[in-house]
This record gives C-alpha cells, structure tokens and sequence, in this order.
C-alpha cells in the first residue's frame, strides 16, 4: 500500500529559484493538504483542497500556488524560493469528511541558501 | 488564527510510569479534535479522532478523553515504554477542512 506518496525527499534550492514539490495518494480521498513543519512550531497549513479543481488558502499561503487537476496529485509550486521558505514540508490526505484522519506522506525537507 | 495549546512542551519519563499531556483549543466552533503520534524520521499517524463531548477513546495503552464545553482534551499513556517515545500532536477542527495543529508534546521513555 503506497498511502501517500512525496517526491523528492530532500532538495536544495537557490534563493529566487522556483520548484514543485509533487504529491500523490492512491486512496481516493478526496481531501488534501499541504503543511510546513518549523522548529518549535506546530504543523502550519499552506494550502487544501477538499476535491479535483477546488483549493482553498490556509494559515501560511504567501508564496505557494497548488492546483487539483486529478483526485490522485496535489503538487505544491514555490513561485521564487526564499529562505524563510526553508522547512520540512508534509502532504497528508483523507476521506471527504472534516472529523476523518489525515493520512501524512513522509515529508520533503526544504533548504533555500 | 485560532489557538491551540500543549503541555507540557516535553516530559522524561521511566520506563513502567504512567503519564498524560493536555491540549487546550477554543471552545467555540468546535467539530472535531485530532490526536497524532509523530515519531522521529517518521510521519505523522493518527491516533484518535473525537467529536463528542465526554468522548473518551482507547487503543492498548494509550486513551484520550475530550472536554468540548471547557476546550481541553487529555491523552494519557499507561505503563510507558520506550517504544511510546514520539512527539504527540493534537489538531483542532471546525469542521471546514483546515485542522489547526498545536506545537506537540514530545515524550522520552527512559529503559
């Protein structure tokens, strides 16, 4: 059982440089989510989306996009990397109602010199 | 944004003993409240997920009980092992699909 799946596991990026963090799940859930994990602070959300072709913006969305083209895929878009942008990033998905578990990929660590 | 507390931030405990974190979240616009253990290297993996008031759930050794009306949530772990040692996450819902996750407790289990 693949769950969800994050790519790539590491990166490191120049400041100014764009990327897309890629996310897959293979559960059909219709939910999706994208978190930054910093030091001493709890997960934080960048962006959701509760089906193909509808996002919506969380707590931290300034300087990501995401799209929802397919139920599987949920990529993650840094338009122009910044060092504040440096964090471990997670991916997590769940079955469309609100009080259902989140299932969590195994994260992408992001450093941005 | 909303607030949602833990404590304590971090416990030592022995191996045999017994023990318990809070999480404290708003009282108002309440839907769900999300327990996750979260090992180190790891991802997070859900433990618990509580709607009711009074909700309490088990799972071997670990339980949970929810207080909606004073916004509170205990998670207790009995008998601790060593394998318990994780940081453990709560995360508040209300109900518009974007759960607001405290800071975590992290919790060592001495041999």
């Amino acid at each position: 059982n693949a769950g969800v799946t994050q790519t790539p596991k590491f990166q490191v990026l120049k400041t100014g440089q764009s990327m897309t963090l890629q996310c897959a799940q293979d559960m059909n859930h219709e939910y999706m989510s994208w978190y930054r994990q910093d030091p001493g602070m709890g997960l934080r959300l960048i962006h959701y989306s509760v089906g193909a072709g509808i996002t919506d913006q969380g707590e931290v969305p300034n300087g990501y996009n995401v799209s929802r083209s397919t139920t599987e895929d949920f990529p993650l878009r840094l338009l122009s990397a910044a060092p504040s942008q440096t964090s471990v990033y997670f991916c997590a998905s769940s079955l469309g109602g609100s009080n259902q578990p989140q299932h969590f990929g195994d994260g992408t660590r992001l450093s941005i010199l | 944004i909303l607030n949602v507390e833990q404590s304590p931030q971090s416990l030592h405990v022995q191996e045999g003993d017994s023990t318990n974190f809070t999480c404290s979240f708003p009282s108002s616009n309440f839907y769900a409240l999300h327990w996750y253990r979260w090992e180190t290297a790891k991802s997070p993996e859900a433990l618990f997920v509580m709607t009711l008031n009074g909700d309490e759930k088990k799972k071997g050794r670990i339980s949970a009980t929810l207080n909606t009306k004073e916004g509170y949530s205990y998670l207790y772990i009995k008998g601790s092992q060593p394998e318990d040692s994780a940081t453990y996450l709560c995360a508040f819902d209300t109900g518009r699909r974007a759960l607001t996750f405290g800071s975590g407790t992290r919790l060592q289990v001495q041999p």
